[in-house]
């Protein structure tokens, strides 16, 4: 089976730099994906990791290692309005071909002024 | 450029009954997959439509149904409502690439479905 892990919670102040950390045991692999969803709102897409790595997209960054089935998610230069739930989603091998997400449970993130 | 549209946006249903949820895919995407967003959880897959055929299909019982017309957009039907139903139902579009459907997903706002 699929199991996706990350921390239910997480605070921070307006300014500062937050990693959010996702573990994954999945049967195969083929993509991690992170979405931003605020309350009340459609996921969004953030970052797209498939080799191991650290992909940037200006305050957003993203790390993979494969062979510790691990991932996170690095947020700069907090704003107020980075207050969101945070989703890792994975592909497995399997689905790679059909584009099924396998969704961990997601990170609120409460930033403070 | 529209993106993903689905209606409605709130609904409240008593248990027994069905409900039929629509979803219209962004503009060039042939295929839409529908999930459930129980309160405090990730999204959890049903099933997947491309060319009016289901593709593939989550952990989710017969009661869940679905259809794809031929402009691509979605209903999605679940019959004998129960209270475990209630959640927001997301529906999220893509297309085929040729080789698969490697691209982000791209999800409506989804319908908050109550049941009572």
């Amino acid at each position: 089976g699929q199991n996706i892990d990350q921390p239910t919670e997480m605070t921070a102040t307006e300014g500062a730099i937050v990693q959010i950390n996702c573990t994954y045991q999945t049967s195969g692999f083929n993509g991690l994906f992170w979405y931003q969803q605020h309350a009340g709102e459609a996921p969004t897409f953030l970052s797209y990791n498939v080799l191991d790595g650290l992909e940037e997209k200006g305050r957003f960054s993203s790390f993979l290692s494969r062979s510790k089935g691990y991932s996170y998610l690095l947020l700069k230069e907090l704003q107020m309005k980075d207050s969101a739930s945070y989703l890792c989603a994975v592909r497995d091998e399997q689905s790679s071909t059909l584009g099924r997400l396998y969704f961990g449970r997601g990170t609120q993130l409460t930033v403070w002024p | 450029d529209a993106g993903v549209t689905q209606s409605p946006t709130h609904l409240i249903k008593t248990r027994g009954q069905q409900v039929t949820l629509r979803c219209s895919p962004k503009s060039g995407h042939d295929t839409v997959s529908w999930y459930q967003q129980a309160l405090g959880q990730g999204p959890q897959f049903i099933f997947q439509y491309y060319e009016e055929e289901e593709r593939q299909r989550g952990n989710f019982p017969d009661r869940f149904s679905g259809h794809q017309f031929p402009n691509y957009s979605s209903e999605l039907n679940v019959n004998a409502l129960l209270l475990g139903d209630s959640a927001l139902y997301l529906c999220a579009s893509s297309f085929y690439t040729g080789t698969g459907w490697n691209s982000p997903l791209h999800f409506g706002n989804g319908t908050r479905l109550t049941v009572t």
